[in-house]
């Protein structure tokens, strides 16, 4: 059964703070996926990653960052948390040409106050 | 701009009868479709897809319409079950070889028993 695990279910961090989100899964994909998702605008890609070490800037990549130095592991880095990033935090990864499968996990809800 | 439009952010059904979800897009360069399913506190799964070649895909009581013309796809589900209730996403794969989605806001089903 295919898994993708994201470390925390529910965060609270003060503004101004640098916040580390992983995201693992074990199904040996190449890529990876960062999204957030807000109430009435759906879900939005921040960052993905199709490779160790390669990343690509999404819709939405301001004030965020990204890690990937293993292939199962894929990072999102809030370089200072602030209050407009409160959301729901989504990782996602599939295999090369198979962008229709993209397997997401359980999501993160980050509270910056 | 937005490309994949969801214009109903909320439908109400009884138990037992259809459920028809829409989506619209702007991009004819889009080839694949895809609908998620999401419950609250747990990621998006995947519930059925589309080619542009095709314009009907059925998976038991799941069935997506294409309606290439007027770029515009449904989501039927008949018939309507209260553990339908949750929030489905429409969403598109860039073209180009892209390995990315694109979704539309939501729209969040209620199916009343």
């Amino acid at each position: 059964d295919v898994k993708v695990t994201q470390s925390s279910r529910y965060l609270v961090k003060r503004t101004g703070e640098k916040v580390f989100l992983e995201c693992v899964q074990d199904m040996d994909h190449e890529n990876m996926f960062w999204y957030r998702q807000d109430p009435g605008l759906g879900l939005r890609l921040i960052y993905f990653s199709y490779d160790v070490k390669m990343k690509e800037k999404g819709d939405i990549p301001e004030g965020y960052s990204v890690s990937r130095e293993k292939k199962e592991r894929f990072s999102l880095i809030l370089e200072s948390a602030s209050t407009n990033q409160t959301s729901m935090y989504l990782c996602a990864s599939t295999r090369p040409g198979a962008a229709h499968e993209q397997y997401f996990g359980p999501g993160t809800r980050l509270t910056v106050t | 701009d937005q490309q994949v439009k969801q214009n109903s952010p909320s439908l109400s059904v009884q138990e037992g009868r259809i459920s028809i979800l829409n989506c619209d897009y702007t991009n004819s360069m889009f080839d694949y479709f895809l609908w998620y399913k999401k419950y609250p506190a747990e990621g998006p799964t995947f519930l059925i897809s589309i080619s542009s070649i095709k314009d009907k895909n059925e998976d038991g009581r799941f069935t997506v319409f294409l309606n290439k013309s007027a770029k515009h796809l449904s989501l039927h589900i008949v018939p309507s079950q209260p553990g339908d209730s949750a929030v489905y996403f429409c969403a598109a794969i860039y073209p180009g070889g892209s390995e990315k989605l694109v979704f539309g806001k939501g729209t969040k089903l209620t199916v009343n028993p």
